[in-house]
């Protein structure tokens, strides 16, 4: 099976522009999460998705929005990016919500000048 | 709350030499504990998995990490240090009760270096 893609890989925006994440999971899995890794901050839970609805919520600001398609993918947005916003921004599937046992993808480096 | 504590953000070994990567918990509830290794550029791979079943867990690549409840530890473990071990790791841990996997907290990582 295909692992998890993540598109694009690198991605370059100013402030106040929007971004939109893509993520593809594993087929079969209909759970997708979000995570966003910084240095300072190391990795932190954004969101979750399961059959097209958001079953779970980090502590991120609402600019942080997600949605889930009927085939499982995934995207992710950020409008009025700001600097603290570069991160690498990492998505992981499972077959089920709550399951221990997630994948992740190669990630999509966000850097906002 | 539950929370992990990683022990060192930069450690070093030789080749050939024991690998400890120390990982410390808190959890109000007996936890789910997990080592994921990250190579540059690429997204998280799971080690191994504690999921209250054998306190000691065999993973992927050599690696191993024994739950102690008294220490409130989950180290990792590899006897013989590989170039290829080189990567950065991140012991994480989750609530059982919260619905799982998606409330997972990490701990912020210890890259190691492995010296020829």
């Amino acid at each position: 099976k295909a692992g998890v893609t993540q598109t694009p890989r690198y991605l370059i925006k100013t402030r106040g522009q929007q971004v939109t994440l893509s993520c593809s999971p594993i087929s079969g899995h209909r759970s997708v999460s979000w995570y966003q890794q910084t240095p300072g901050q190391g990795l932190q839970f954004l969101f979750e998705y399961f059959s097209e609805t958001q079953r779970n919520k980090g502590n991120f600001p609402g600019r942080f929005s997600g949605r889930q398609f009927s085939n499982s993918r995934s995207e992710m947005n950020v409008s009025t990016l700001e600097l603290g916003d570069s991160a690498l921004y990492l998505c992981a599937s499972s077959q089920q919500t709550g399951e221990e046992t997630q994948y992740f993808g190669p990630g999509t480096r966000l850097l906002v000048l | 709350a539950q929370s992990v504590t990683q022990l060192g953000s930069h450690v070093s070994v030789s080749e050939g030499a024991l690998v400890l990567l120390r990982c410390n918990y808190s959890s109000s509830v007996p936890p789910y504990l997990f080592w994921y290794v990250q190579y540059p550029n690429q997204g998280l791979q799971l080690l191994l998995k504690y999921t209250s079943a054998a306190t000691l867990v065999k993973g992927i690549n050599g690696f191993e990490a024994e739950f102690k409840k008294s220490e409130t530890s989950f180290h990792l473990t590899k006897p013989s240090a590989h170039m290829s071990d080189a990567a950065e790791y991140f012991c994480a841990v989750s609530d059982p009760a919260s619905g799982g996997y998606q409330k997972v907290t990490f701990g912020i990582g210890t890259k190691l270096q492995v010296i020829p």
